[in-house]
């Protein structure tokens, strides 16, 4: 079993619908918890960071994190075709720089 | 620089050929990593270089597998007598220092035939 599980879909919506990704993770030990978003044939680009469980929302996007579940989720409100793209999830243990990422999920927002 | 950079950007090679990638961080940016990304996989961690301190090579999958970093700065990863498993997306990151976000750059894509 993967220590990061993410669904690789692929994932099409039309514009303007909510876009729900998500993750499950084994090891409790893990404490931040990211979003990356990676363009074709880029590099993945850090969207949201999250400490421990709880919300966070920056404009269009809200990450959440459920540590009793080992389960974080990050929803993309209002998309739009630029948000198509490979969204991966990752996380580390407190003072650990290693990234543990999950498979990534491909997401195509239909104009 | 204003990101990071990895050149070359593609790379075709032959079973049994040596491979150098070179990865450029941002300036003042004191930790340096590479991973390998996989079609269908997650990044897969292969080493992390912090300011003067030993590397932490544990990520290596094999001994053709090695990475200096010079300077403090732009690093080097090599890879010895290349295999098709060894085909994948090479990303460099950087960051301030542990446990901060990191920047991507955009990859070496490593095609070996």
């Amino acid at each position: 079993q993967k220590e990061v599980e993410q669904d690789p879909g692929p994932l099409s919506v039309p514009e303007g619908a909510i876009v729900s990704l998500n993750c499950t993770y084994s090891n409790s030990a893990f404490q931040y918890f990211m979003w990356y978003r990676q363009y074709s044939r880029k590099g993945p680009e850090l969207l949201m960071y999250t400490y421990s469980s709880g919300n966070k929302e920056d404009g269009r996007f809200t990450a959440q994190v459920d540590k009793s579940s080992k389960y974080i989720s990050l929803f993309i409100r209002d998309s739009q075709p630029s948000d198509s793209a490979t969204y991966l999830c990752a996380m580390s243990r407190s003072n650990d720089y290693k990234l543990s990422f999950g498979a990534g999920t491909t997401v195509t927002v239909r104009a | 620089g204003a990101g990071v950079s990895q050149s070359p950007s593609n790379k075709v090679t032959e079973k049994g050929k040596d491979v150098e990638l070179r990865c450029d961080p941002i300036s003042g940016h004191t930790a340096l990593y590479w991973y390998r990304q996989s079609l269908g996989q997650g990044l897969e961690f292969l080493i992390y270089f912090q300011g003067n301190s030993a590397p932490d090579k544990s990520g290596l999958p094999s001994d053709r597998f090695s990475a200096e970093r010079t300077g403090g700065s732009v690093s080097t990863l090599t890879i010895q007598r290349t295999q098709q498993e060894d085909s994948a997306v090479y990303l460099c990151a950087s960051s301030f220092g542990q446990g901060a976000g990191y920047t991507f750059g955009s990859g070496t894509r490593l095609t070996v035939v």
